[in-house]
């Protein structure tokens, strides 16, 4: 059984570029949690999405940022016009039911903005 | 808003020696919980406390809810190698059953 897996593990973009990180959550695993860790800080919350649901964007910036979880396929986690600020590590996590002790995470996107 | 203040930053310790660090807040939590992060991973749940006052153990981690409901340490006993990592307490956010409050993490280093 795969577990979550985040792609690509490494992206570089210029800035005013558009970033799309994707996160297949693991087998029967239908909730989707993504974070942002910037270095030396613990994640920050951002999103939670059910299939063809967003849950919970409090954590989202209300602008260039935007996340999905279809039907078929991964969840999107999307930046427009991305800035230096952006840079960091996302993570997604995905559980087969709400809570977070049931939530397994993915190694990670480490965008870098230049 | 909520911040969880996480100490120590890091540790240099020797192999074989006994670790501590905690988390205090401001705030009140219901659950706190215990991470590790490896190098280039994603974190992975050590324990979950749920009661205040609960001490739970995980092989050589044992791990403790404080009496206030704003405070939990981990202890790492007798530690190897392979503990070197980054260390993140979370505390769940009251009335949500997903959202946390996160550490700044702390950084384990073992001298050999």
């Amino acid at each position: 059984n795969a577990g979550v897996m985040q792609n690509p593990r490494h992206l570089v973009r210029r800035r005013g570029q558009e970033a799309r990180l994707r996160c297949s959550p693991m087998k029967g695993h239908s909730h989707v949690y993504w974070y942002r860790q910037l270095p030396e800080e613990g994640l920050k919350f951002m999103v939670y999405l059910q299939k063809e649901n967003i849950i919970d964007e409090s954590g989202m910036p209300k602008e260039r940022f935007s996340a999905e979880f279809p039907k078929e396929g991964p969840s999107i986690l999307r930046i427009q016009q991305v800035v230096r600020g952006d840079s960091a590590a996302y993570f997604c996590a995905s559980s087969p039911m709400t809570g977070y002790t049931e939530a397994f995470f993915g190694q990670g996107t480490r965008l870098t903005v230049v | 808003g909520q911040q969880l203040n996480q100490s120590p930053q890091s540790m240099f310790i020797q192999e074989g020696e006994d670790v501590s660090m905690n988390c205090t807040s401001s705030s009140i939590f219901n659950t706190w919980l215990w991470y590790k992060q490896d190098p280039g991973e994603g974190p992975v749940l050590l324990i979950a406390l749920y009661k205040a006052g609960e001490l739970t153990s995980n092989g050589r981690l044992t791990a403790q809810f404080g009496i206030t409901r704003k405070d939990s340490f981990l202890n790492i006993s007798a530690s190897i190698p392979s503990d070197v990592g980054i260390y993140f307490c979370a505390g769940q956010v009251p009335g949500s059953n997903y959202q946390l409050i996160w550490g700044a993490g702390t950084k384990l280093i073992i001298k050999p």
